[in-house]
């Protein structure tokens, strides 16, 4: 167990549709990633937060967006939702550039 | 421009056996090459983390290795057992302050079956 947890753990949805993953790193931790993981494809770095800002930015989709609240969880918001964007959404957390330790992920169908 | 490749793409070998995974980059400039195992639909966990100066290092059965000269490191298991079935992932940090993610190169890593 990494100490980062991700809800929900599945999730399926129509097409058009939005959604919201939620994510809480680890105790301590202040950044916060978001990856996307298509069927056997590698991880793709979206988006990095620290302390509730935005860090880095990587392939993230305009129609997709994250924010990391005060408390330190952040969400992944997901919107117009289309089949190719089904895939394992993984969160990862670190100090802040050290060791990322990631969550379990939420899988995403979208139909 | 900063790749990171593995091969082989995938592995079939038997328990018991020993095997040897590999990681060419082009990255620059260079901080650090990490080694994740990846269970099926689970979160990436790391095995090594190495930095420039380092050339091997252990974590029981896995052995990392780092040649900075020629940009290649590879993963090296021991004695393999059912549960090394995984994919193994080889990222690189290409930043000198130690990786702010947008530097953070990840390869596709290398599906490892062990079969009895």
């Amino acid at each position: 167990d990494s100490g980062v947890t991700q809800t929900p753990k599945h999730l399926i949805t129509a097409t058009g549709q939005r959604v919201t993953l939620r994510c809480s790193p680890r105790s301590g931790d202040l950044s916060v990633y978001w990856y996307q993981q298509s069927l056997d494809q590698g991880l793709q770095f979206l988006i990095q937060y620290y302390n509730g800002e935005e860090r880095a930015k990587g392939n993230i989709l305009e129609r997709f967006s994250a924010q990391q609240f005060p408390d330190l969880h952040s969400e992944l918001n997901l919107s117009s939702l289309e089949l190719g964007d089904s895939a394992l959404y993984f969160c990862a957390s670190s100090v802040d550039r050290g060791e990322q330790y990631f969550g379990p992920g939420t899988r995403l169908t979208v139909t | 421009k900063n790749q990171v490749e593995q091969s082989p793409q995938s592995l079939i070998i038997l328990e018991g056996k020993n095997c040897t995974l590999q990681c060419n980059y082009t990255v620059s400039p260079f901080s650090n090459l990490r080694w994740y195992k990846q269970d099926t639909g689970r979160g990436p966990v790391s095995l090594t983390i190495m930095t420039f100066s380092e050339n091997t290092k252990s974590n029981g059965r896995y052995t990392a290795t780092l040649d900075a000269d020629t940009k290649q490191s590879s993963l090296h298991i021991t004695a393999s057992q059912l549960s090394d079935s995984a994919s193994y992932i080889c990222v690189v940090s290409a930043s000198i302050y130690g990786g702010s993610q947008g530097n953070l190169i990840f390869g596709k890593g290398t599906k490892l079956s062990v079969k009895p």
